[in-house]
């Protein structure tokens, strides 16, 4: 099983500053990662998907990069919408897995 | 629009056995599969399993091999998921979520969720 692991765990930061995301797997996934945004009391949220596509709706300040074993979420300008929490998913192989998450809370 | 709507709370008893079902409109049932995913009281995010809307054939996470099974009825586009033997640590709000496209596995929309509490 792939192991996706998430930093930092927490992430405190102002309105419209940026933020940064890691997610590194245990073995290589190729392209095949997303990141979700998570907000108390919602359901889950697609954000990106293949590492670096947005997903229909998503605003071009949120993006997505990397390949093989290390990506990354950068958020260039945070809105008050954006503090959440945030896992990466990896369908490179069976079982896909999820991150442990990151919080993006207000400083 | 996609829209997945599912059942509404259950509470059970460890040992016993959940049903939750998901609703799913908006586009061709069989054109992509559904996942679910679940979230436990302050844990993350835990992929429990996939199923093909067109043909029913699933795939598990490893630690719900045998307490969990997926199905499918494409008569009424809902597709379902039963755990059995619950446990206390099985507490969780459960999604599904729609295959964003065939082949893709990225779950996108996503359900409301449903509580499953177990309780002595």
């Amino acid at each position: 099983e792939i192991v996706l692991t998430q930093s930092p765990a927490t992430l405190s930061l102002s309105p419209g500053e940026r933020a940064t995301l890691s997610c590194r797997a245990s073995q290589s996934v190729g392209h095949y990662l997303a990141w979700y945004q998570h907000r108390p009391g919602l359901a889950p949220r697609l954000l990106i998907y293949d590492a670096s596509t947005r997903a229909s709706g998503i605003p071009p300040r949120i993006s997505g990069s990397g390949s093989g074993a290390d990506f990354t979420l950068t958020i260039s300008s945070l809105e008050p919408e954006d503090f959440a929490v945030y896992y990466c998913l990896q369908r490179g192989n069976w079982p896909h897995t999820f991150g442990g998450g990151t919080k993006v809370e207000i400083k | 629009q996609i829209q997945l709507v599912q059942s509404g709370p259950e509470v059970k008893k460890p040992g016993a056995s959940v049903k939750v079902a998901c609703k799913a409109s908006g586009y061709t049932f069989t054109s992509s599969g559904i996942m679910w995913v679940r979230k436990a009281p302050g844990q993350g995010l835990e992929w429990v399993g996939w199923i093909s809307s067109s043909n029913g054939h699933s795939n598990q996470a490893p630690k719900f091999q045998g307490r969990v099974i997926l199905t499918r009825d494409t008569a009424s586009t809902t597709a379902f998921m039963e755990l059995r033997d619950l446990r206390f640590d099985d507490t969780a709000v459960y999604y599904c979520a729609r295959e964003r496209a065939a082949g893709t596995f990225w779950p996108d929309p996503w359900g409301q969720g449903t509580l499953v509490t177990v309780s002595s």
